[in-house]
């Protein structure tokens, strides 16, 4: 069964640093999400992204991150410097057309120190 | 927006009891998701309601959709341990908003 699927699943970075979250998206599907959950906290929306551009952000999406498909499978979050509230884990999403299913992938829990 | 609430926030019961859970939401919709999150991993997609439904079955799982009363209920039937995890239901299209969550125990 298709599954999304992202690296690593657990990263551990120091305060200030770049970090480079991985996500490789089902292979038909035309709409890629981020979202990120806070330790004991609701699943928040950061992004959605379609046809090479981002579509939707929330107010958490400022100018500390950026999306990117690089090419024709990944689909990455990248988080410049980095603060201590951004610990939490990320989840990347996809799905065929906006109102379908949603699937996610494991996760990526960042760490910073 | 179209924030969903999942109420009660924990439930525990016996195994091979139904549980079910409920959920609000404040705007009209296109359709209502429930989702499955063990602890500390992902979301498991489990069941799309569309808003021109009232209800739809997969496998033990019955989701109904009330959008005069903006709710939607889970019920899981002879639950298992393995039912053991937190649910949430969410709305919106490209822009998922999920509720808190129900934090689900199947007590062997």
């Amino acid at each position: 069964e298709p599954e999304v699927t992202q690296t690593p699943s657990h990263q551990v970075t120091q305060m200030g640093q770049e970090v480079i979250l991985r996500c490789v998206p089902i292979s038909n599907h035309l709409y890629f999400y981020w979202y990120r959950q806070i330790l004991g906290q609701k699943v928040e929306f950061l992004v959605s992204f379609y046809n090479n551009e981002i579509s939707e952000k929330s107010e958490i999406f400022d100018d500390q991150f950026s999306v990117e498909r690089p090419d024709g499978s990944n689909f990455t979050l990248k988080i410049r410097s980095t603060k201590l509230e951004d610990s939490a884990m990320y989840f990347c999403a996809s799905s065929s057309f906006p109102q379908a299913e949603a699937f996610f992938g494991q996760g990526t829990r960042l760490t910073v120190v | 927006s179209q924030q969903g609430e999942e109420d009660p926030q924990a439930l525990s019961i016996q195994e091979g009891e139904n549980a079910t859970m409920n959920c609000s939401y404040k705007t009209s919709i296109n359709n209502l998701q429930w989702y499955r999150q063990n602890s500390g991993r992902g979301l498991v997609h489990l069941i799309l309601i569309r808003s021109n439904e009232r209800e739809k079955h997969s496998g033990r799982l019955r989701v109904t959709l009330d959008t005069s009363k903006k709710s939607s209920s889970l019920l899981i039937t002879a639950s298992r341990a393995a039912d053991t995890a937190s649910y949430f239901c969410a709305t919106g299209a490209q822009k998922l908003v999920f509720g808190q969550g129900t934090r689900l125990t199947i007590n062997p």
